[in-house]
């Protein structure tokens, strides 16, 4: 297994452009998520997945879209990049048990 | 909402020594207690957790405890070598139901430095 997958790795966005940050698995996990974390701080959930075709809204939610259409893949899309969402992004998945796995981080910088 | 509290945020010991992670939560229906270990750019790693009918697990070098009454769950690591240094998150979720989808609420982290 590959576990959890996220692409890119790093990648800088100028203000106003917009980007989809990829997230897959490969344990046919039903649960998935998206946090962000800025340095030094823990992790904020922004979206959350149930199912393929449900998602709903994490902690902070506002400037990030989310789809769900199979159960392995799980895109976080950024309309209009502004700096604040400089950050690292993680992805990560769920087995029916709790245990939650997250994927390596996406590093976003908005200049 | 549920709330996790994480103390210290940093923690130094020298290799060999023990060191200790604390954390409380505000729920008391929470029930399932992880830590993870976070590396130098390299995303959460799972690497040990409890659930509210257990009141310690091991694992090898690393245990946690749980103290339902008080609500306080801790990570203790014993003979800490180098590779030990990292960021460690403790984390709480509510069970299923009531609106509740077994999301995560994350401590603030601790940075544990194991000097050689």
């Amino acid at each position: 297994n590959a576990g959890v997958t996220q692409t890119p790795k790093f990648r800088i966005l100028k203000i106003g452009q917009s980007m989809t940050l990829q997230c897959a698995q490969d344990m046919n996990h039903n649960y998935m998520y998206w946090y962000r974390q800025d340095p030094g701080m823990g992790l904020k959930l922004i979206y959350y997945s149930v199912g393929a075709g449900i998602t709903d809204k994490g902690e902070v939610p506002n400037g990030y879209n989310v789809s769900r259409s199979t159960t392995e893949d799980f895109p976080l899309r950024l309309e209009l990049a502004a700096p604040s969402q400089t950050s690292v992004y993680f992805c990560a998945s769920r087995t029916t048990l709790y245990e939650q796995y997250f994927g390596p981080g996406t590093r976003l910088t908005v200049t | 909402g549920e709330n996790v509290e994480q103390h210290p945020s940093t923690l130094s010991v020298q290799e060999g020594d023990s060191a200790v992670i604390k954390c409380t939560y505000s729920d008391s229906a929470s029930n399932y207690f992880p830590w993870y270990k976070q590396e130098l750019g390299k995303g959460p790693q799972l690497i040990i957790d409890i659930r509210s009918n257990v009141g310690e697990k091991k694992d090898q070098r690393i245990a946690v405890t749980l103290n339902k009454t008080a609500k306080h769950f801790s990570l203790h690591i014993t003979e800490t070598q180098p590779e030990d240094s990292a960021v460690y998150f403790c984390a709480a979720t509510l069970p299923h139901g009531s609106g509740n989808t077994g999301k995560l609420i994350f401590g603030q982290g601790t940075t544990l430095q194991v000097k050689p």
